[in-house]
């Protein structure tokens, strides 16, 4: 079975603080591929990042990072010196290597006060 | 601004009413997707369209009838809906529909049933 877990329902900090937002996945498959996406309160999903089971390299983007530890099948993301822009809902999710089907966590809500 | 367009952004129908969102991509994409979102929870996958044909219907009652006229529109067609209905709906592509292709999102449509 395919399982994504965003174990923090909501996270608040103060903008220029760091926040990391984890993600925890279960798969039994080999190939596979994880997602980050960003929903502003205007409804839409705005996609971050995407990273195949093969590549475990850590990537920059920014004030944004991301960690992929297939040892501990997680793939959590950092954003560093938070801004009020950041403020948004989370989504981590997962896919199978020939399929439509986007698996996604339960959404981590990040609020950042000025 | 998101390259898939969704009509309207707001809706309110009444249970007897017709009705019909609409979805537009100009990307190339050939695979298009339905979503349905309840506040606070992860969209949840309705309909597959992948090279204009219905790929998966994901148990969704036959009051949601989702038509592909061309590979950039996509319509979901409502009729009978029930209060539950109320959500956001959220239309997504993809270049193919493989896994290891992120989707892109439209910024939704919130329908409220009264």
């Amino acid at each position: 079975a395919q399982k994504v877990t965003q174990a923090q329902t909501e996270i608040s900090v103060v903008e220029k603080e760091d926040v990391t937002l984890d993600c925890v996945y279960e798969t039994r498959d080999t190939t596979y591929y994880l997602f980050w996406y960003k929903q502003p309160p205007s409804g839409e999903l705005v996609f971050l990042i995407r990273r195949n089971s093969f590549d475990e390299q850590n990537e920059i983007s920014g004030r944004y990072s991301w960690n992929f530890q297939k040892s501990t099948s997680s793939f959590n993301f950092t954003i560093t010196a938070s801004q009020v822009v950041d403020s948004a809902v989370y989504f981590c999710a997962l896919s199978r290597d020939s399929s439509y089907k986007l698996i996604f966590g339960s959404g981590t809500r990040l609020l950042v006060r000025p | 601004d998101t390259e898939v367009t969704q009509t309207p952004k707001h809706l309110v129908m009444g249970m007897t009413n017709k009705k019909s969102l609409k979805c537009e991509q100009h990307m190339g994409h050939r695979a298009m997707y339905w979503y349905k979102q309840k506040a606070k929870k992860p969209p949840e996958l309705m309909f597959v369209y992948s090279y204009e044909k219905l790929s998966i219907n994901e148990s969704v009652p036959s009051r949601f009838s989702p038509e592909c006229p061309n590979s950039s529109l996509l319509n979901l067609h409502l009729h009978a809906l029930q209060p539950e209905d109320s959500a956001l709906y959220l239309c997504a592509s993809s270049p193919s529909g493989l896994g290891n292709q992120p989707q892109h999102f439209g910024d939704g449509t919130r329908l409220s049933i009264l």
